[in-house]
């Protein structure tokens, strides 16, 4: 089983709706959490980060984590076009300390 | 520029060749990591380092090896270059991860490996 798991998709969206994006991990003792979002042919970058259980907001993006069930998920308000990406989870023991990614989960945003 | 710079950018060479990948940043950064990229199979920690004299294997660390020459270079290197080990491959660095710092990830542009 790998440690971190997302669904590949590909995942599509229409324009102006949610995108849920989900995430489960199989080491309990992780830590912190991680969202990034990878244009095609493009580096990641950092969207979203968490490390306590609940929701926390940031714009259009919310992250939520509940430890208990070792998953972590990525909601888009309002999707626009231009969150069509990969978006990569990313699972660390303490701090940004060897981080874990899963395969990522591709989305395409509808117009 | 960028704070995290690759060279090359793009790669091809032939089965059984020495090949370096190079990494320097500009962010003052202690932490430098390599990454590789396949379809499909997400990022996979190569080698990471937390200091000069620090380097670390990570999950996929066979047929590769590494050198950090100073706080803002380290260098991936394949001494013999296998068809396999065709991928894109990502430096990245971050801070110490302390306090309210987040322990972001921050990725140089990548660079792609073909092996024939």
């Amino acid at each position: 089983q790998k440690e971190v798991e997302q669904n590949s998709g590909p995942l599509s969206v229409p324009e102006g709706a949610i995108a849920s994006l989900n995430c489960t991990y199989s080491d309990r003792g992780s830590q912190s959490f991680f969202w990034y979002r990878q244009y095609s042919g493009k580096s990641p970058e950092l969207i979203m980060f968490i490390y306590s259980n609940g929701d926390k907001e940031d714009g259009r993006f919310t992250a939520q984590l509940n430890k208990a069930s070792q998953y972590v998920s990525l909601l888009i308000r309002d999707s626009q076009p231009s969150d069509s990406a990969t978006y990569l989870c990313a699972v660390a023991p303490f701090g940004n300390e060897k981080l874990t990614f899963g395969t990522g989960t591709r989305l395409t945003i509808i117009p | 520029d960028a704070d995290v710079t690759q060279t090359p950018r793009n790669r091809i060479t032939k089965t059984g060749k020495r090949i370096m990948l190079e990494c320097s940043q500009t962010k003052g950064h202690d932490r430098m990591y390599w990454y590789r990229q396949d379809p499909g199979l997400g990022l996979q920690l190569i080698y990471y380092s937390f200091d000069v004299k620090d380097i670390n294997k990570g999950e996929i660390s066979d047929g590769y090896s590494v050198s950090r020459q100073a706080q803002a270079k380290f260098s991936l290197s394949l001494e013999s270059a296998i068809p396999n080990q065709t991928a894109l491959y990502f430096c990245a660095t971050s801070d110490r991860g302390t306090g309210t710092n987040t322990g972001e990830l921050f990725f140089g542009e990548g660079s792609r490996l073909t092996v024939l």
